[in-house]
């Protein structure tokens, strides 16, 4: 039953480094999505994937790139990391993308670019 | 700038008391509110949800409440436990599926 599974659950980077968020998901769940939780600003969505072999913009894309590897993996890159890029990064998975879709959420990857 | 306003954004309740969260939207496309919970160091979880043909949707403790004319709604928390003490988000979706985030409340319940 693990459900979403992210990793790491903690990174440091300096200014310009870059790093991958891994994500997985083993429910089967055709859509997949990354997030930002940052404090007041509530979770912002940076990329989905509705179904396996595509990729969409999100609200907050600039500075990410992702890669739906197959149907269970969804990577979030930075090519190039930012302090403005601190924040709690969440991976979410859905059966689909109709509107009352239930969203399943992995427990985090809390980013400090320093 | 956020399309789901929520408030407050923290509220402290004793135990046995009531927890209310308000939120509010301006998109007539929203067709779908959920609420999630978080509790610290995990993903947000569905809580609750309902669609704009329903005033109110309760399960259990939880309750929405929901105001087409008006735009808003909000959930509320009864008999409060500290179990409970989690943030909450509310959201809204499109009907194009996509999710617009509330800020979050974080919500205490005292013991």
């Amino acid at each position: 039953n693990a459900g979403v599974t992210q990793t790491p659950k903690f990174q440091v980077l300096k200014t310009g480094q870059s790093m991958t968020l891994q994500c997985a998901q083993d429910m089967n769940h055709n859509s997949m999505y990354w997030y930002r939780q940052d404090p007041g600003m509530g979770l912002r969505l940076i990329y989905y994937s509705a179904s396996e072999g595509t990729t969409d913009k999100g609200e907050v894309p600039n500075g990410y790139n992702v890669s739906r590897l197959n149907k269970r993996e969804f990577s979030l890159r930075l090519e190039s990391a930012a302090p403005s890029q601190t924040s709690v990064y969440f991976c979410a998975s859905s059966a689909g993308t109709a509107t009352n879709e239930k969203l399943f959420f992995g427990s985090g990857t809390q980013l400090s670019v320093l | 700038q956020q399309q789901v306003k929520q408030s407050p954004q923290s509220l402290i309740v004793q135990k046995g008391g009531i927890s209310i969260i308000n939120c509010a939207y301006e998109n007539t496309a929203f067709d779908y509110f959920p609420w999630y919970q978080q509790f610290p160091g995990k993903g947000p979880a569905l809580l609750i949800a309902i669609r704009p043909d329903v005033s109110e949707k309760k399960e259990g403790r939880f309750t929405i409440s929901f105001n087409k004319s008006a735009k808003q709604f909000s959930l509320h928390i009864m008999d409060s436990q500290p179990g409970d003490s989690a943030t909450y988000f509310c959201a809204a979706t499109d009907s194009w599926g996509k999710l617009q985030f509330g800020a979050g409340t974080q919500v205490v319940v005292t013991p």
